[in-house]
């Protein structure tokens, strides 16, 4: 089966400029988390769809951050206007519908903001 | 909430030696936790996961792992490393809702 998959890999902008991050789930995964590692951090949880709903946005940094999972298929994650510190690797993750079921992680965007 | 610590951000060891990586935990009750590692250029894969049992557990490339409650503990170890097991190596543990915390992983490098 295809794996999670993320687009693009890398992404370079200034700063006050709009970038949008794509993450397509394995197929029949009603979960998909969105996490972020700012450089020498931890890596640390965003935010959680299930199906189309978000779960929990907790760790959603501020309302520069917007994410979305239309038809609960893909999910995209804008930023707008990107700002210096939201350089990092940002990493989405999908699991089936059952608890504790495993996340499978996709390759990551790493995001530069000059 | 819980809270995961690994207390090694480098470590390097020879090829065909053998290798910990330290992971501790903060939890109530049982946690469910897990290792990942992340290659270069690549994502993170699960190496291995205890969720309940036999608290030893075997991952893939020859990884296992051991829960010790007492110790609040959950080290990774693997008897004779590989020069392409460098990577970096996270521990994480659940919370609610699916949503794992993560170490601030440990940077593993192996010289020839």
């Amino acid at each position: 089966e295809a794996g999670v998959t993320q687009f693009p890999s890398h992404s370079v902008i200034e700063k006050g400029q709009t970038v949008t991050l794509r993450c397509d789930p394995i197929s029949g995964h009603d979960n998909l988390y969105w996490y972020r590692r700012v450089m020498g951090k931890e890596i640390k949880f965003l935010l959680h769809f299930v199906k189309e709903s978000k779960q929990d946005e907790s760790g959603m940094p501020n309302n520069r951050f917007l994410a979305e999972r239309t038809g609960g298929t893909y999910s995209t994650l804008k930023v707008q206007p990107a700002e210096l510190e939201d350089s990092g690797v940002y990493f989405c993750a999908s699991s089936q519908g059952y608890s504790n079921s495993p996340l499978h992680f996709g390759n990551g965007t790493r995001l530069t903001v000059t | 909430a819980q809270s995961v610590t690994q207390p090694d951000i480098h470590i390097t060891v020879s090829e065909g030696a053998s290798l910990e990586l330290r992971c501790n935990y903060s939890y109530g009750a049982t946690p469910y936790l897990f290792w990942y590692v992340q290659s270069p250029g690549q994502g993170l894969q699960l190496l291995l996961k205890y969720f309940s049992g036999d608290t030893l557990v075997q991952g893939i490339k020859g990884f296992e792992a051991e829960f010790k409650r007492s110790q609040s503990s959950f080290n990774l170890r693997k008897p004779s490393v590989h020069w392409s097991d460098a990577a970096e190596y996270f521990c994480a543990v659940y919370n609610a809702g699916n949503m794992l915390t993560f170490g601030g992983g440990t940077r593993l490098m192996v010289k020839p």
